[in-house]
């Protein structure tokens, strides 16, 4: 039982160049969450799913896009990277909203 | 703009001391849950208390709820070095249609050996 896991641990992108971030999770939760982490801050909601096929926006999804084709995975793209991507990226997990989520060990990500 | 907002900042004790963080928060909610962020990695979930619970306790962990003042309290007893962590309230608000928490800016907490 793995939990939350993310691809890549780090990533080093040019400006306007495009990726993709990969959370897996193995505990068939319904919901999943991206958050991006900047320096002494909490964690905002990029976006996130209720569950297969569904998303939905939270505070800041410019600039991202994201997909859940299967339950157990939940990608978020950049398409055109931009140096106030620079972040720590994680994703979470949960059976629902009412419950405690699992988190990943996160994503740090560099934009020059 | 965050819905919970914790105080202190920054909170620097010698072990074995107590720690104590508050969270306010803004609107109504469904429940409010403490996490632990130890640096650089991930979030650990450490406890979850309802809106129609006031206290919850787990092992030197106790939380208390006022939905009255819309704050929350986490203590933290007989501290060690190994509680030294940043500590993040998350809230689930009532009635926006977003079925995601909220999350503070965080208590960054340095226990002293």
């Amino acid at each position: 039982n793995a939990g939350v896991t993310q691809t890549p641990k780090f990533r080093v992108l040019k400006t306007g160049q495009s990726m993709t971030l990969l959370c897996a999770q193995d505990m068939n939760h319904e919901y999943m969450y991206w958050y991006r982490q900047d320096p002494g801050m909490g964690l905002r909601l990029i976006h996130y799913s209720v569950g297969e096929g569904t998303t939905a926006k939270g505070e800041v999804p410019d600039g991202y896009n994201v997909s859940r084709l299967k339950k157990q995975n939940f990608l978020l793209g950049l398409e055109s990277a931009a140096p106030s991507q620079t972040s720590v990226y994680f994703c979470a997990s949960s059976p629902s909203p009412l419950y405690e989520q699992y988190f990943g060990p996160g994503t740090r990500l560099t934009v020059t | 703009s965050q819905q919970g907002e914790e105080d202190p900042q920054a909170l620097s004790i010698q072990e074995g001391e107590n720690a104590t963080m508050n969270c306010s928060y803004k609107t109504s909610i469904n429940n409010l849950q403490w996490y632990r962020q130890n640096s650089g990695r991930g979030l650990v979930h450490l406890i979850l208390i309802r809106s129609n619970e006031r206290e919850k306790h787990s092992g030197r962990l106790r939380v208390t709820l006022d939905t009255s003042k819309k704050s929350s309290s986490l203590l933290i007893t007989a501290s060690r070095a190994a509680d030294t962590a940043s500590y993040f309230c998350a809230t689930d608000a009532k009635d926006t249609g977003r079925r995601a928490l909220t999350f503070g800016s965080g208590t960054r907490l340095q226990v002293q050996p």
